[in-house]
């Protein structure tokens, strides 16, 4: 079946250590994104992707870094950089030009000790 | 700037109907979502609205007033588990979604 995977569902991550979360689709779509979610915050866009090799930064892009070298992959990487990493993950992709909604991966919950 | 607001929480009865309400500002706006969200779990699509008036899909319905900036999400006999987090969302331009804090639903018997 069509869909997004991301991995790892959990992960516990030191300070000071990167981190980096995959996100892989088969639903053949050009758009991919990040959002990073909160306790009453809602989601926030992190870095999103139109084409391969290509991507801008979102709302709240200081401290991670992501490539699209292919379709199906945007891997996102939690730097050290990022000074309250501690949230759930999730990666989307976009649906054709007709209605334009995200289709979201499982979600990544990353906890820093 | 660009701005989605919408109600923290509601409490529904089940079999009632329930309107939950949402404005947004965004620069090139190009469309308003509604997503469900349970608890731990990705969001998935209910509804999506770019001209105004309502959207019907089974027992959800959603409004949109462009001249507005106003949406509203109608949920009709309700039941136990439409309990969930319920995101509203503004497409800006192109390729960017744009979302609100979500308005978390509780139906009880």
């Amino acid at each position: 079946d069509g869909g997004i995977t991301q991995s790892p569902k959990y992960l516990f991550r030191k300070e000071g250590q990167n981190v980096t979360l995959s996100c892989e689709q088969n639903l053949n779509h050009d758009a991919m994104y990040w959002y990073r979610q909160d306790p009453g915050q809602g989601l926030r866009l992190i870095y999103y992707s139109q084409i391969v090799n290509d991507f801008q930064k979102g709302d709240i892009a200081e401290g991670y870094s992501v490539s699209r070298e292919k379709k199906e992959s945007f891997p996102l990487t939690v730097t050290s950089a990022q000074k309250n990493p501690t949230a759930f993950y999730l990666c989307a992709s976009r649906a054709g030009q007709t209605t334009g909604e995200l289709f979201f991966g499982e979600g990544s919950r990353l906890t820093v000790l | 700037g660009q701005n989605i607001d919408q109600p923290t929480e509601m409490t529904a009865t089940e079999g009632a109907i329930v309107q939950i309400n949402c404005t947004y500002q965004t620069s090139g706006f190009n469309g308003l979502f509604w997503y469900q969200q349970h608890a731990g779990e990705a969001p998935t699509f209910l509804s999506y609205n770019v001209l105004d008036g309502l959207e019907e899909k089974g027992r959800f319905s959603s409004f949109l007033s462009r001249s507005k900036g106003y949406s509203y999400l109608l949920l009709k006999e309700l039941q136990m588990k439409d309990s969930a987090s319920y995101l509203c969302a503004a497409r800006s331009g192109g390729f960017k979604t744009i979302f609100g804090a979500g308005t978390r639903l509780f139906v009880k018997a």
